[in-house]
């Protein structure tokens, strides 16, 4: 079945620096790829919705300058955290939508760990 | 818009006991279903889902769910819960008209007791 891989799996930064999580389709070509913020014991949120080769569509109450998504390619996309700070600690999940999928198949990658210290 | 409801934030069993997840949604158009489960630390994977077609639907690990539009509900279940079943499991919902998003219930975590 579609892969979709997150790296890296675990990151710890120090607070006031930036982090960069890459999401990639490995073996299938993603026209949008989603993000979403999952703190423990808790759902996920939708954070950003991205379309390959334009910007991302952020949710209500999601900064775009401080969680910055580029779809640069049809198998790539990423999240920056930037200046990041202990309250952005948290699962990060990306999932991805296949070019010509009917939109109803969406597949998840395993997930990034954020801590902030 | 399109949301779900999970019904009970935590369900305990026995061990080859019936599994059973409550899951409504809210749809002003015909919704697109789905169950997945979490194991802790890991993503996301998908049980099952309802598009169209036959309202029953089967799943992977003996899980199935039941489309109900009169009942707007999509609950799982499985006949014989094993200890590999213990995770988070959650109800997801999309449209066609919001960009196939899914949107998330809260959760059940099921704790399966030998």
């Amino acid at each position: 079945g579609a892969v979709v891989s997150q790296h890296p799996s675990w990151v710890i930064c120090k607070s006031g620096t930036s982090v960069k999580i890459e999401c990639r389709s490995l073996d299938f070509q993603a026209t949008t790829m989603f993000w979403y913020r999952q703190f423990p014991k808790q759902s996920l949120m939708l954070m950003a919705t991205s379309n390959e080769g334009s910007k991302a569509t952020y949710e209500q109450g999601v900064e775009k300058d401080k969680f910055l998504i580029n779809h640069a390619s049809l198998t790539l996309s990423t999240l920056t955290v930037t200046s990041a700070h202990p309250e952005d600690s948290s699962f990060y999940i990306c999932s991805a939508r296949a070019r010509g999928n009917s939109g109803n198949t969406i597949y998840f990658g395993e997930g990034s760990w954020l801590t902030v210290v | 818009a399109q949301s779900v409801t999970q019904l009970g934030s935590h369900v305990s069993v026995s061990e080859g006991a019936l599994v059973l997840l409550r899951c409504n949604y809210s749809s002003s158009v015909p919704p697109y279903l789905f169950w997945y489960v979490q194991y802790p630390n890991q993503g996301l994977q998908l049980l099952l889902k309802y598009t169209t077609g036959a309202t029953l639907v089967k799943g992977i690990n003996g899980f199935e769910a039941e489309f109900k539009k009169s009942e707007t509900s999509f609950h799982l279940t499985k006949p014989s819960a094993h200890m590999s079943d213990a995770a988070e499991y959650f109800c997801a919902v999309s449209i066609a008209t919001n960009d196939y998003k899914l949107s998330f219930g809260a959760g059940t975590t099921v704790t399966v007791r030998a």
